[in-house]
């Protein structure tokens, strides 16, 4: 198995634009999960999922969107990206609400 | 929201020496979870507690669940140069699954040969 796999690693964006970062993970893992890595933060909330269909918001929601239409895929959209969702995002999952997270290895976001 | 302080920030230590490190809770929870990070990498679980109490080791690595469900600590024995990196703890209201843990600000181990 691959465990959690994210995409792109490396991302630079200029203030406006728009991107998804990808995760995919094949443990057929129900819960699925965003979080933002910043220095002296350690790891935030944004969005998570309980199972194909269903969302629900995390700590710091605002400026992101995410959807989950398979089991495996669960995108995280920047809409208009702005300097402070410069970060390091780390996408988990877990294979029931009961258990621990297995991370990807980040995607590293700089918006210039 | 919930909060963890986690301490020390930082360690320096010496290879072979023993390490402590700690978190405590403003509120209780029912899932203690220690996480190891290396550089350019997510976050590895090295060991999970689920019980008030509990003391669980994972090789050189012994960890405990707090009697009051709002503390953990982690203890390292005999470091070696790979245990050098950030160590976060977690704690959840369930197992620690996607629906929310919250993480503690991380300790920074580096190992002086």
């Amino acid at each position: 198995n691959a465990g959690v796999t994210q995409t792109p690693k490396f991302q630079v964006l200029k203030t406006g634009q728009s991107m998804t970062l990808q995760c995919a993970q094949d443990m057929n893992h129900e819960y699925m999960s965003w979080y933002r890595q910043d220095p002296g933060m350690g790891l935030r909330l944004i969005h998570y999922s309980v199972g194909a269909g269903i969302t629900d918001q995390g700590e710091v929601p605002n400026g992101y969107n995410v959807s989950r239409s398979t089991t495996e895929d669960f995108p995280l959209r920047l809409l208009s990206a702005a300097p402070s969702q410069t970060s390091v995002y780390f996408c988990a999952s877990s294979r029931e609400s009961n258990s621990p997270l297995h991370f990807g290895n980040g995607t590293r976001l700089t918006v210039t | 929201g919930q909060q963890l302080n986690q301490s020390p920030q930082s360690m320096f230590i010496q290879e072979g020496e023993d390490v402590s490190m700690n978190c405590t809770s403003s509120s209780i929870f029912n899932t203690w979870l220690w996480y190891k990070q290396d550089p350019g990498e997510g976050p590895v679980l090295l060991i999970a507690l689920y019980k008030a109490g509990e003391l669980t080791s994972n090789g050189r690595l012994t960890a405990q669940f707090g009697i009051t469900r709002k503390d953990s600590f982690l203890n390292i024995s005999a470091s070696i140069p790979s245990d050098v990196g950030i160590y976060f703890c977690a704690g959840s209201d369930s197992g620690g699954g996607a629906d929310g843990l919250t993480f503690g600000k991380g300790t920074h181990l580096i190992i002086q040969p």
